[in-house]
């Protein structure tokens, strides 16, 4: 059974700086990894979605890759800010693309 | 921009009480889907649709159910509202083939 694992589960950080939030999962028969950001009390916003096929996708400050064989991404965030301050999830879709595996999050802190 | 909306951000009920949650979706997505998330255990599963009056369950669909018999609404059910379906619900849609799953914004259901 897929399981998805984040570390570390939460993060404190000055303004500015670079970071790097982990995910693994067990199984590399997946159709694609997103990574999302909550808010408290809020939805989930998409941030990125890389395709199985794919090695990393980049939006603004923030890069995602995906190393399918060792059943690793990462979400690097440049020059934090305190608007980043949010829970980041990380989940796979199963090859049926019928669902998503979630980890339990990564709560960051950035402070100014 | 696609817009997932839930019928009410916090509901309360009372045990042994039916309770529908609405969910909309304006982008004629084929997929939706139904997810539970709690502190310690992340977003599971509950059900999802792949089509109009198709459903299939998730992880956790004891105690609950689901119709879709318009392609843009989807609802969840309680048949009986018990306090450990106390939770967040968030509601989600997606094109098919899989991209990116669009969330609602949550609905808090409290069950007393």
């Amino acid at each position: 059974k897929q399981e998805v694992t984040q570390i570390p589960a939460a993060l404190s950080v000055p303004e500015g700086e670079n970071l790097v939030l982990n995910c693994s999962f067990t199984d590399s028969a997946i159709y694609n990894l997103q990574w999302f950001r909550q808010d408290p009390g809020k939805g989930l916003t998409s941030l990125l979605l890389i395709q199985s096929s794919q090695r990393e996708q980049t939006s603004g400050r923030l890069n995602a890759s995906l190393d399918k064989s060792s059943g690793r991404s990462t979400l690097y965030i440049a020059a934090s800010q305190p608007g980043d301050s949010a829970t980041y999830l990380c989940a796979v879709l199963n090859q049926a693309g019928t669902a998503l595996i979630f980890g339990k999050g990564t709560t960051l802190s950035v402070s100014s | 921009d696609v817009k997932v909306t839930q019928s009410s951000r916090y509901l309360v009920k009372r045990t042994g009480e039916k309770v529908f949650l609405e969910c909309v979706q304006d982008m004629d997505h084929e997929n939706m889907f139904w997810y539970r998330q709690d502190p310690g255990l992340g977003l599971r599963l509950i059900y999802f649709s792949y089509d109009v009056k198709m459903k299939e369950k998730g992880d956790i669909p004891e105690g609950y159910s689901v119709s879709r018999e318009k392609k843009e609404r989807f609802s969840l059910i309680l048949e009986s509202a018990s306090t450990n379906q106390t939770s967040m619900y968030l509601c989600a849609s997606s094109f098919v083939p899989p991209d990116t799953q669009y969330f609602g914004p949550g609905t808090r259901l409290t069950v007393l």
